[in-house]
């Protein structure tokens, strides 16, 4: 089955670029969904087809997806960027959905 | 405006089956396209998705839990219902219901219920 490997953490001060990466085999075969959620919320869909915002997403908030990694990049993080963050992709080889291990970015 | 809410039981004991509803608004699983999965969350960890069911009743399980789930819909009632068999402590989670979208992902979600597995 495929997988998405995500790193357990990323630290960044504010005002700074947060990048998570995910990676895949080929994934840039694939179309990469990216979630934010904070403690006791549910997932909020921040980047769909790779690189597109829906409505209500900051700029900030920004997609690639290359080679074997996709990456969501956060620019000018605030402190109400503190959440976990989860890749996920539709793999129609197995006709699963599959999420990444997950990224907690904590803002120093 | 689109919502969902899941409901259950928020204990259920070891070898029960667990029943999950997810009742939505805002959508019609009678539209072409439209699809909605049951994903969960165990305590601290990742997004696991295990089943998914489209307007054309198309149904889609995960391979790891396929002979335990089935998903379910009444569309006039504006419900997806989950059955998981053979019910384990592992299977402790928050359980998330979902609209999928034309692009695979998870456009709304409901704001999950904690299910605890325990004798």
């Amino acid at each position: 089955s495929y997988v998405l490997t995500q790193p357990p953490s990323e630290s960044v001060a504010p005002g700074e670029t947060a990048r998570i990466t995910c990676g895949g085999n080929n994934i840039e075969s694939q179309t990469v969904h990216w979630y934010q959620q904070k403690p006791g919320q549910a997932p909020l869909l921040v980047i769909y087809y790779d690189s597109d915002r829906p409505s209500g997403i900051p700029e900030r908030f920004s997609g690639s997806n290359s080679g074997n990694t996709a990456t969501l990049t956060i620019s000018r993080v605030e402190v109400g960027d503190e959440a976990d963050y989860y890749c996920q992709v539709w793999d129609s080889s197995s006709d699963h959905y599959v999420f990444g291990t997950g990224t907690k970015v904590t803002v120093l | 405006q689109v919502t969902l809410n899941e409901s259950g039981p928020a204990l259920i004991k070891p070898t029960q089956t667990l029943t999950l509803t997810c009742t939505f608004s805002g959508f019609s699983l009678t539209t072409t396209g439209v699809r909605v999965s049951w994903i969960r969350q165990p305590p601290g960890k990742a997004l696991e998705w295990l089943a998914r069911i489209d307007w054309d009743d198309d149904t889609f399980y995960s391979t790891s839990l396929k002979t335990r789930l089935t998903i379910s819909k009444d569309a006039s009632k504006n419900q997806v219902v989950l059955t998981m068999t053979n019910m384990d402590p592992v299977d402790t989670a928050t359980y998330f219901c979902a609209r999928g979208s034309g692009s695979s992902a998870f456009d709304y979600w409901g704001q999950g219920t904690l299910v605890t597995v325990s004798s």
